[in-house]
């Protein structure tokens, strides 16, 4: 089955730095790649995802970027703000179509912006 | 997106009790799966719970300790059986939505906290 593997399990950043995650997968058929961010005592919440259909997505202050060719795909923070602490997980998935099966999840990286 | 609701929030049980947490959705979807949290950890699959079939279970986890209901496609309850203290964590409910037009996305619940003395 899929294994992923996630790097830093801590990252600590002063405010206004950027913050990167790194992930890498094993499963060659892995084709969707979302990242969650979970605050203290909340649920995990989708905040970015990307297809194996394109290299790099952003979304304002985030992004992400995939290497299929070597298995890794990378959570982008710029500009970081105290509300960005939170514990960050990767997962991958194969998805067919319109639908993807079971996610596995990295191990998790707790960010920490020191303002 | 999904809004899903979880019941209970947590709760303090003995061991070689049973806890059943409801999972609650508002609208129609796909699929639904349970996941498992403990303290300071990344998210474990326990099941997919599959509407009108027995449920998918992963490597580790079995039926009798964690049976599972879907009679609709809105709903879903895990029990947790004969309980450890091992059983403390998060006990998660995640489904699978689809925005019109769009491919699906997994969204999770807020969790039950449960702690076994």
């Amino acid at each position: 089955g899929e294994n992923v593997e996630q790097h830093p399990s801590t990252l600590s950043v002063q405010e206004g730095d950027s913050a990167v995650i790194k992930c890498t997968y094993s499963d060659s058929a892995s084709n969707y790649f979302p990242w969650y961010k979970q605050e203290l005592g909340k649920r995990p919440q989708l905040i970015i995802d990307i297809r194996s259909n394109v290299g790099e997505k952003k979304d304002q202050r985030i992004a992400v970027t995939l290497n299929k060719t070597a298995k890794h795909f990378s959570l982008h923070i710029t500009e970081t703000q105290p509300e960005d602490s939170a514990v960050y997980f990767c997962a991958a998935s194969t998805e067919d179509g319109t639908s993807y099966g079971k996610l596995t999840f990295g191990q998790g990286t707790i960010l920490t912006v020191h303002p | 997106s999904a809004v899903i609701s979880q019941k209970p929030s947590r709760d303090i049980c003995q061991r070689g009790t049973s806890l059943t947490i409801q999972c609650q959705v508002d609208s129609q979807v796909t699929m639904m799966f349970w996941y498992r949290q403990q303290p300071g950890q990344s998210l474990t699959l326990i099941a997919t719970a599959n509407q009108g079939s027995e449920a998918t279970y992963e490597s580790g986890f079995v039926i009798d300790k964690f049976p599972i209901s879907r009679p609709n496609l809105t709903f879903s309850t895990l029990t947790v059986s004969n309980m450890s203290p091992e059983d403390s964590s998060i006990y998660l409910c995640s489904v699978k939505h689809r925005a019109s037009g769009y491919t699906d996305t997994q969204y999770f619940g807020p969790g039950t906290r449960l702690t076994v003395l």
